[in-house]
Order: C-alpha cells, then structure tokens, then sequence
C-alpha cells in the first residue's frame, strides 16, 4: 500500500526567508508525486509534479521540490516566502500503475509579514 | 488546461433531506472521477472511484446506499447526500482523471462543496 507523510502540521515563516514543507512517500516501484495547495473553502490547486527525468521540479508561484530517492522524500521549497503564500499544502503519491492518489496529512504554512 | 468544476459551492439543508453535488470536466472527457470528504483541517479521505457506465467502487466504510454516485457521462459525476445529517456535514472534493487536456499523469480538483446539515 502507498503512504505519503508530512511530518509537521504547521511550518511558520518570515516573509522574504526560505521556507520547505517536508514530504516522505512509501510505494512500489517508481512513483508519480505532487504538490497540491488549498486556500480556505476551495478545491486543490496543482503545484508542480515529478513523473521522471530532472529530480529538481519546477513549479507553480515559485515553487520547487527535490525528488529524492534514497531518502523516499519530495520536499517543497521556495527561496523567498510571501504572505500570500500562507494555505494548506498536501503531497500526493501514485503509483505508476493505480489510479488513485494518496494523500499527505497536510501542512499548514503560516507566512508572516 | 484542465477545468472541474463543481456545484454548488455551499449547500445548507434540513436533516433527513438529500442534497445533490454535481462534478463536470469542462473541456476533457473524465472517465474516472473521484469523491473526498475533507474533516477541518485534515487531509482528503477518498470516499469512492467513479467510473463511467459502471458502479463505483467504494472505500471501506463509506456507506453506498448514503453516498449515491452517479458517472453517466464522460463529464459528469454527480454525488447525492440521502437522509442527511448534521454528522455528514462536510467539504466534498471531486477530481477528474481524463485524457487529452487534462493534466497529464495527475488529476484536477474541483473547488469543493461545503455541507451544512441542520
């Protein structure tokens, strides 16, 4: 069975500081991850994915993750933080052959100005 | 790009009512869909996988006689809340997985229906 876990359930950070919300996964064979961002009473909007190739992923608003796979790990990271950065961001696993998504817990990025 | 989307946004019903929340892919066609049931501040719970012109497929302890899906088309999923109570209150999440235009490998995600039952 796939998992994905997110350690911290919050990550506070200064605007204009780097900020990294961290992301392990556990599946068979070779996965498909992403990042997804939810602002209050909205829907996930898709930040970036790793599917193959470049393990650094470029993405949405900045963003960036590093797939790793020794360390299992995809974790998300912007060099300078923004207040309207601050929501709930989850990591998402899938194998190559399945079809669902498996969810992180979540972790909730406080920006502070 | 890919676009789901959803309705309504927020619903507020009288216990023992149903309520119907529709999911529409807008420019690909979804052969399968998904329903989740987000808690406050917690993570996606997947309810059911629904496939076009089949049952769906539900997860372990989601109810199927309370959570009717309905995958008619290629672009419409639709999730109805019978009898519903104050304890279904709720978001529900949909997201699509389709082929050409939708986002390749991954799925796109609905804005989301907030449930008030009263």
């Amino acid at each position: 069975a796939q998992s994905v876990a997110q350690p911290e359930d919050q990550v506070n950070v200064a605007e204009g500081n780097p900020l990294t919300v961290k992301c392990t996964y556990s599946v068979s064979g070779n996965p498909y991850l992403f990042w997804y961002v939810q602002y209050p009473n909205r829907g996930l909007q898709f930040l970036l994915k790793y599917i193959t190739g470049d393990n650094l992923v470029k993405g949405s608003y900045g963003f960036e993750a590093e797939f790793n796979k020794s360390q299992t790990s995809f974790h998300l990271k912007k060099p300078s933080a923004l207040v309207s950065d601050s929501a709930l961001y989850f990591c998402a696993v899938r194998d190559r052959l399945g079809k669902q998504l498996t969810f992180g817990s979540g972790t909730q990025l406080t920006v502070l100005p | 790009g890919a676009v789901v989307s959803q309705h309504p946004s927020r619903v507020i019903c009288k216990s023992g009512t149903s309520v119907k929340i529709e999911c529409r892919s807008l420019d690909f066609q979804a052969t399968t869909m998904f329903w989740y049931r987000q808690f406050p501040k917690k993570s996606l719970m997947l309810m059911a996988t629904s496939n076009e012109g089949s049952k769906a497929t539900y997860e372990q302890g989601v109810e199927k006689d309370k959570f009717l899906i309905n995958h008619a088309s290629l672009t419409l999923s639709t999730l109805t809340v019978t009898s519903a109570h104050p304890e279904d209150s709720s978001f529900y999440i949909c997201s699509a997985r389709g082929g050409e235009g939708a986002e390749p490998y991954g799925y796109t995600f609905g804005s989301g229906t907030r449930l008030t039952v009263v």
